[in-house]
């Protein structure tokens, strides 16, 4: 069974702090997104990547940067967190389709 | 700027009955349209898509149609099971494969029994 997993359900940090959210798959996919989801907003994309040490930009990267050293992990990092960044964070990835497989999602609350 | 909008944060249908939830979409470039369903602590799943090549699309109890003209999609799930509560989204892609996806704000289903 396909599986993307998510480091933390929850997480609650200060303003300021370097935040690490961690995210790894196990179908050998070469395809890895972050999104976030707000009320009303929907999912937005963050950032994604099509193959180790490549990224790009979505269509909200300001504030985040990510990181993918091997092909089944892609970290998304706040460099320093703000109260506006308090969100549910959803990691996906894809074989190559639109059919993105999502991680359970992890709270995070910036206080 | 919205570009996917699903404009009924919520809706409730008695089980048995037709539920249909709706998408609309400003940018004409969009040619692939997806709905994921999401349950509570769980990330969304994909349930079914459509090109714009076609103007249906149907797996069992969910159809997805597509007016290009209006630049609308809606999902009929019939008939609805309790099960069906979640949140849906409408998601859409400028190139098939492309895997960019622009979601919706989502609509919480709830069927009642």
């Amino acid at each position: 069974d396909v599986k993307v997993t998510q480091s933390s359900r929850y997480l609650v940090k200060r303003t300021g702090e370097k935040v690490f959210l961690e995210c790894v798959q196990d179908m050998d996919h070469e395809n890895m997104f972050w999104y976030r989801q707000d009320p009303g907003l929907g999912l937005r994309l963050i950032y994604f990547s099509y193959d180790v040490k490549m990224k790009e930009k979505g269509d909200i990267p300001e504030g985040y940067s990510v990181s993918r050293e091997k092909k089944e992990r892609f970290s998304l990092i706040l460099e320093s967190a703000s109260t506006n960044q308090t969100s549910m964070y959803l990691c996906a990835s894809s074989g190559g389709n639109e059919k993105l497989f999502f991680g359970s999602g992890t709270q995070l609350s910036v206080l | 700027d919205q570009q996917v909008k699903q404009n009924s944060p919520s809706l409730s249908v008695q089980e048995g009955r037709i539920s249909i939830l709706n998408c609309d979409y400003t940018n004409s470039m969009f040619d692939y349209f997806l709905w994921y369903k999401k349950y509570p602590a769980e990330g969304p799943t994909f349930l079914i898509s459509i090109s714009s090549i076609k103007d249906k699309n149907e797996d069992g109890r969910f159809t997805v149609f597509l007016n290009k003209s209006a630049k609308h999609l809606s999902l009929h799930i019939v008939p609805s099971q309790p099960g069906d509560s979640a949140v849906y989204f409408c998601a859409a892609s400028v190139l098939q494969g492309a895997q960019k996806l622009v979601f919706g704000q989502g609509t919480r289903l709830t069927i009642n029994p």
